[in-house]
């Protein structure tokens, strides 16, 4: 199986603040990675597909990027509504596999 | 719009067999290009995925699980099941089945707590 190791596993950041969490796969994934959202009590939210594309409907402050086994996702201007955990997820083999998570949180 | 609603038993004694059923509305469940997934989550801790069926009836199951669980479609009711046998107090999670074109996840149920305890 795929290795997804995310970091950092916690973060704490302010309003308006720039947000960064690295993905990074344990063998070459090319572009099959997804980001998801996940808030308390809530199922994940996919918000990147395919390493850097936007799902539909997802605020443009968040971005993706990356390709073969290092992988970045960034919050542009960190808002009140973005406190959750993120998790990254690879699908380039079979079982799909996640990211430990990273935990977002307001300073 | 597809929308996904678990149900099944929330409590499962060890060694029994975990049985969960998700609904599908807003489109039917034979749509080409869709698979349907089953991914669970310990409390407090990450997701795993458990497998799909795809529409044209085909499986996959996480080979860490493969041994015990069974996916299948019952297109009548435009639902989807989980069977996972011999459970465990690792079983415990969170279970959620999904929808994905690919295996990118956009559509979710909300969710259903097996807790695995005699």
């Amino acid at each position: 199986d795929i290795q997804m190791t995310q970091s950092p596993s916690s973060l704490s950041a302010s309003v308006g603040d720039r947000v960064t969490i690295t993905c990074q796969a344990s063998q070459d994934i090319s572009n099959y990675l997804n980001w998801y959202q996940q808030k308390p009590g809530k199922a994940p939210k996919l918000l990147i597909y395919d390493a850097s594309n936007l799902e539909t409907g997802v605020p443009s402050r968040f971005s993706g990027s990356g390709s073969g086994t290092d992988f970045t996702f960034t919050i542009s201007s960190l808002q009140p509504e973005d406190i959750a955990t993120y998790y990254c997820q690879q699908y380039d083999n079979l079982p799909p596999s996640f990211g430990q998570g990273t935990k977002l949180e307001i300073k | 719009q597809l929308q996904l609603q678990e149900s099944g038993s929330g409590l499962v004694k060890p060694s029994q067999t975990l049985s969960l059923t998700c609904a599908v509305s807003g489109g039917s469940i034979s749509s080409g290009g869709y698979s349907w997934s089953w991914i669970r989550q310990p409390p407090g801790k990450g997701l795993e995925w458990i497998g799909y069926i795809y529409h044209s009836g085909s499986t996959y199951y996480n080979p860490s699980l493969k041994s015990r669980v069974t996916i299948s479609v019952d297109r009548s009711k435009n639902q989807f099941s989980l069977k996972l046998s011999s459970v465990t107090a690792a079983d415990t999670a969170v279970y959620y089945c999904a929808s994905s074109r690919g295996y990118s996840y956009g559509g979710w149920g909300q969710g259903t707590l097996v807790t695995v305890s005699s």
